[in-house]
């Protein structure tokens, strides 16, 4: 029973490098979200996807792309990585929506350090 | 103002003591609340959802004040094991009409021998 599972759980890279972080849930979730966490400061909201085939932007989404590319999979993907997005990032997922924010479920985490 | 706001603490109690946690929100329209908990180094876990008359589980007691915007979370009987983060979670109405829940920074407990 793995939920969400996130890989890699620890990356370093050099400024300027990309990278894809993927994300896969096997709970037949429709809503998925990657977050990121800095320290002193609550989960911050990336990039959400409601439903398969579609995605929205949340709080801090420059810098960032994603791709829901099919129900279980949502991948984050750093395109040019600079320090500043040195973070924990978490992936997430919940039941649609059906009038009423459902709890979400996380995986267990990305530590991202940039140099 | 922020729009989910918690007492980041540390809260350091003895076992056995019963503590209590609030956390503000800013948004009047805000219709869900759940309670989570973060170990260091840990995803965040749900620990309960906040409904309008007030829940408990077990020893945890949430209640919801909407009034004066604000969800608390009381802890009876602490045990170690109770250690976390806590973390204060609202929805909220985005720009696209869309719902997003937000996450408070969290509140640290400490439960001492």
């Amino acid at each position: 029973n793995a939920g969400v599972t996130q890989t890699p759980k620890f990356q370093v890279l050099k400024t300027g490098q990309s990278m894809t972080l993927q994300c896969a849930q096997d709970m037949n979730h429709n809503s998925m979200y990657w977050y990121r966490q800095d320290p002193g400061m609550g989960l911050r909201l990336i990039y959400y996807s409601a439903s398969e085939g579609t995605t929205d932007k949340g709080e801090v989404p420059n810098g960032y792309n994603v791709s829901r590319l099919n129900k279980r999979e949502f991948s984050l993907r750093l395109e040019s990585a600079a320090p500043s997005q040195t973070s924990v990032y978490f992936c997430a997922s919940s039941e649609e929506n059906q009038g009423r924010d459902q709890p979400q479920h996380f995986g267990d985490g990305t530590r991202l350090s940039i140099l | 103002r922020k729009e989910v706001e918690q007492d980041p603490g540390p809260f350091n109690v003895p076992e056995g003591a019963t503590v209590a946690f609030n956390c503000t929100y800013s948004n009047s329209a805000s219709q869900s609340f759940f309670w989570y908990r973060q170990d260091c180094r840990k995803e965040p876990k749900l620990l309960m959802s906040v409904y309008s008359s007030g829940n408990e589980d077990g020893r945890f007691t949430a209640q919801l004040n909407r009034a004066s915007q604000y969800i608390s979370l009381l802890i009876r009987d602490s045990k170690l094991s109770d250690s976390a983060t806590y973390l204060c979670v609202v929805n909220r109405l985005r720009d696209t009409g869309r719902r997003a829940l937000t996450f408070g920074s969290g509140t640290r407990l400490q439960v001492q021998p």
